[in-house]
């Protein structure tokens, strides 16, 4: 399997344009999470699927943040509109199972969001 | 609320010596806990994981115990290289609610 894949690996946009970031999961993964990564913050989880339902979205930071996993094999996260706040890395993981053996959390390369 | 806290933030060893990176959590009804690697620019690479029945799990270097107990682990690197060179962060999970340290940004010199 190719990991987790992320696109685009790097995203330079300005305020007010609205930005979609991808995510293929592994294969037979039925958990997703999407992160983000920032200098002051750290890694924090803002939302994760569970067999392509939105479970716990409690950490989206405002509604301009949506998220969506139309089936196993995608996900997106849409900011409208981005602001510069939004600049971070976003990591997209995923996961067979929610607890016990053989829940590790594999990480795809990120996408590094660049609002202006 | 979950809180994990990596001592030190930044460590500087020569090429060789046996290290230790220390991480601690202030709620220990946890199901596992994970150390990753961040190179810079890049995701995150999985090193081990302990689950919460567990007291370490060794790979190749490297080896991870966990004191549930007391909220804390450590990162034992043996040997270090300069390829170990990078940010190290661990993670703990509670169902899916996964906190993470800030790192330790670990040089290894030559």
């Amino acid at each position: 399997d190719a990991g987790v894949i992320q696109s685009p690996r790097h995203e330079v946009t300005e305020m007010g344009q609205e930005v979609t970031l991808r995510c293929k999961p592994i294969s037979g993964h039925d958990y997703l999470f999407w992160y983000r990564q920032t200098m002051m913050r750290g890694l924090e989880l803002l939302i994760y699927f569970n067999n392509n339902v939105p479970i716990d979205d409690s950490g989206m930071p405002e509604d301009r943040f949506s998220a969506k996993m139309p089936n196993a094999s995608f996900s997106t996260l849409k900011i409208q509109p981005s602001e510069p706040r939004d600049s971070a890395v976003y990591f997209c993981a995923s996961s067979l199972g929610s607890s016990g053996v053989g829940n590790e959390q594999f990480f795809g390369p990120g996408t590094r969001l660049t609002v202006l | 609320k979950q809180e994990v806290t990596q001592i030190p933030a930044a460590l500087s060893v020569p090429e060789g010596e046996n290290l230790v990176l220390n991480c601690s959590f202030t709620d220990s009804a946890i199901y596992n806990l994970q150390w990753f690697r961040q190179d810079p620019g890049k995701g995150l690479t999985s090193l081990l994981l302990i689950q919460s029945s567990q007291r370490e799990q060794t790979s190749g270097r490297l080896n991870a115990s966990l004191d549930k107990s007391s909220g804390r682990s450590t990162l034992y690197i043996a040997a270090s290289q300069p390829g170990d060179s990078a940010t190290y962060l661990c993670a703990v999970r509670r169902g899916n609610d996964m906190r993470f340290g800030a790192g330790t940004r670990l040089t290894v010199k030559p």
